[in-house]
């Protein structure tokens, strides 16, 4: 079975310009989650869908991210236009939907973003 | 608000020694919770979680963790470590669970090198 999978696995851009980057999780999870780790920092939660619907969106830090997720299979994480705080690891995990949140979530590997 | 503290940023432990990472919680209800690893180029893996029961729990690569509600702690074990150890280290609690899913919070994660 395919693991949670991320791409691209670097991406180098300059402030003001738009990154997205892509998820695609384990066949059949319905959840999927987009996570940020700033360096040094701890790894922090952005949001959470359910198939194509977003639950929690309670971690974007702001209006420049977009996250979607059409058709509820891959997600995309846009960040328009890039700052510099921006820069950082974005990690993308899912799971399968479980009762009172007791699942495993999937890691994917990770997006290293530097914002110049 | 709820919290994981790592208190241990970096531990050096020679290979066959025993090994003890330390997580402390700041949640009101019942936690879930969650050691998971990160070795370098690589994303997330569980190691093993607690949602309830018996409080000492057997996880993978011969590790085990032991909630103790008193002391708010969730440390993980190794008997015998191993220089394929040598990895980061992350404790988390299941946040603001739904009907889905739950968020996760992290501590700041604990890097394990392993001396021969």
């Amino acid at each position: 079975e395919a693991g949670v999978t991320q791409f691209p696995s670097h991406s180098v851009i300059e402030k003001g310009q738009t990154v997205t980057l892509r998820c695609d999780p384990i066949s059949g999870h319905d959840n999927l989650y987009w996570y940020r780790r700033v360096m040094g920092k701890e790894i922090k939660f952005l949001l959470h869908f359910v198939k194509e619907s977003k639950q929690d969106e309670s971690g974007m830090p702001n209006n420049r991210f977009l996250a979607e997720r059409t058709g509820g299979t891959y997600s995309t994480l846009k960040v328009q236009p890039a700052e510099l705080e921006d820069s950082g690891v974005y990690f993308c995990a899912s799971s399968l939907r479980s009762g009172e949140g007791r699942e495993t979530q999937y890691f994917g590997p990770g997006t290293r973003l530097l914002v110049l | 608000a709820q919290s994981v503290t790592q208190p241990d940023i970096h531990i050096t432990v020679s290979e066959g020694a025993s090994l003890e990472l330390r997580c402390n919680y700041s949640y009101g209800a019942t936690p879930y919770l969650f050691w998971y690893v990160q070795s370098p180029g690589q994303g997330l893996q569980l190691l093993l979680k607690y949602f309830s029961g018996d409080t000492l729990v057997q996880g993978i690569k011969g590790f085990e963790a032991e909630f103790k509600r008193s002391q708010s702690s969730f440390n993980l074990r190794k008997p015998s470590v191993h220089w394929s150890d040598a990895a980061e280290y992350f404790c988390a609690v299941g946040a603001r669970p739904n009907q889905a899913g739950t968020a996760l919070i992290f501590g700041k994660g604990t890097t394990l090198s392993v001396s021969s």
